[in-house]
């Protein structure tokens, strides 16, 4: 079991907006930053969202991320077919002292 | 741009050492943390532990008691023993570097490691 979690799957028609939530607590998102990370298909996770809100260089603005309390989102705007692919949430775990990550979730473009 | 590459044995016997090494070039391995995680068949992502350039490491507690994570600065490498494998290591293999200490900013491309007799 994960201590972030996430909807298992999610779906949008192409050019919708969709978004995906990542659930935890004090010790974790509530007191720590969450990045977020795509994995397409046979791929390695690839860093989306930084510290909350921050896009690294390349990644377009379609992508944004937000931080409420124990709860953070990732929302993607204009959904591609390219999009298709899992998501991840992460952030630090305070009371193991070790990183977590969510469950993971599937993004289908329908 | 800094590049990681995972390499090592893709099968390992029960009972013994899952060994890995992750190679960083493009930049030098002075500096930030550098992680090893692992994802499952059922695709859940676990962070196995870290260790700094200096040699500071800090490990999964589910891990800990069989986990060894080493640096080799001349060689811009680090790696991963995890001893005592069995099947639920069974798992894809990823090092990933932490800039900040609270994100992944770049990753290796993976290595499928099986315990298997």
């Amino acid at each position: 079991q994960s201590v972030l979690t996430q909807p298992p799957s999610v779906s949008a028609a192409p050019g919708q907006k969709v978004t995906i939530s990542c659930s935890g607590s004090s010790s974790n998102i509530g007191n720590n930053y969450v990045s977020w990370y795509q994995q397409l298909p046979g791929t390695a996770p690839k860093l989306l969202i930084y510290e909350n809100n921050k896009r690294p260089s390349g990644i377009p603005d379609r992508f944004y991320g937000s931080k409420s309390g124990t709860s953070a989102i990732l929302g993607i705007t204009g959904v591609q077919t390219g999009d298709e692919a899992d998501y991840y949430c992460g952030t630090w775990e305070s009371s193991l002292s070790g990183w977590a990550f969510g469950g993971g979730t599937k993004l289908t473009v329908l | 741009q800094v590049q990681l590459q995972e390499s090592g044995p893709h099968l390992v016997k029960p009972s013994e050492t899952l060994s890995l090494t992750c190679t960083v070039s493009g930049g030098s391995i002075s500096s930030y943390y550098w992680n090893w995680i692992r994802q499952s068949p059922g695709k859940r992502l676990e962070w196995i532990g870290y260790i700094y350039y200096t040699g500071d490491t800090n490990y999964n507690p589910s891990l800990k008691s069989r986990v060894t994570i080493s640096v080799d600065t001349s060689k811009n490498q680090f790696s991963l023993r995890l001893t005592s494998a069995t099947a639920a290591d069974t798992a894809v293999y990823y090092c990933a570097r932490d800039p900040n200490f609270d994100y992944f900013d770049s990753w290796g491309q993976g290595t499928l490691v099986t315990v298997s007799s």
